[in-house]
């Protein structure tokens, strides 16, 4: 079974940049939420997607935007990039429809972004 | 006020130890409540949930108190391998999964 994958793993932009980040959610799993994390801080929500619409979104502005893709692959967009969105970015993936719970959210490893 | 919260710590424990994380959360419509472990530049994982009753694993047990809002998490006879952030974890009725910003332990030999 292949987990959740992200790509790039690292990358560095300049401020004004637009990013684009990948993910693969894991076999099975059909909703994906995005998460960004700063350094010594936990995991602040994005948004999620469940069947290739938002099913959620957190405090967070409208320059991050996603998509979902049939095949539950995700890409999560971030458009006029601040110093402020140096972080890790997160993907999960989890097997259950909305609504049915289990509480485990399967991780990658994340894409670490620098912002210049 | 964060809507979770928690001592970021760092907790410097001997192997062997007792240690005990506390958590307080404000959204009272919170549904589930969760703990995850995150290594150093890793990504979290899922530890254990959390219930009214009481969760036990192995050496680690949470606690849920709704009354209070408060959870916690036990851990006995520390391990070296225990050394982590722990995460404490509420998830609001839109399934949004809110994380609190961790306690970080180092388990010392």
């Amino acid at each position: 079974e292949t987990g959740v994958t992200q790509s790039p793993t690292h990358l560095i932009k300049t401020r004004g940049q637009q990013v684009t980040l990948r993910c693969s959610s894991q076999s099975g799993h059909n909703t994906v939420s995005w998460y960004q994390q700063a350094l010594g801080q936990g995991p602040q929500f994005i948004f999620q997607y469940y069947r290739e619409e938002e099913n959620g979104r957190g405090n967070f502005p409208p320059r991050f935007s996603g998509l979902q893709f049939p095949n539950y692959s995700s890409e999560l967009n971030v458009n006029a990039l601040e110093l402020d969105d140096s972080a890790l970015y997160l993907c999960a993936s989890s097997p259950v429809d909305p609504g049915r719970n289990t509480g485990e959210l399967f991780f990658g490893e994340g894409s670490r972004l620098t912002v210049l | 006020r964060k809507e979770v919260e928690q001592d970021p710590g760092p907790f410097n424990v001997p192997e062997g130890a007792t240690v005990a994380f506390n958590c307080t959360y404000s959204n009272s419509a919170s549904q589930s409540f969760f703990w995850y472990r995150q290594d150093c530049r890793k990504e979290p994982k899922l530890l254990m949930s959390v219930y009214s009753s009481g969760n036990e694993d192995g050496r680690f047990t949470a606690q849920l108190n709704r009354a209070s809002q408060y959870i916690s998490l036990l851990i006995r006879d520390s391990k070296l391998s225990d050394s982590a952030t722990y995460l404490c974890v509420g998830v609001n009725y839109g399934q949004n999964f809110v994380f609190g910003p961790g306690t970080r332990l180092s388990v010392l030999p």
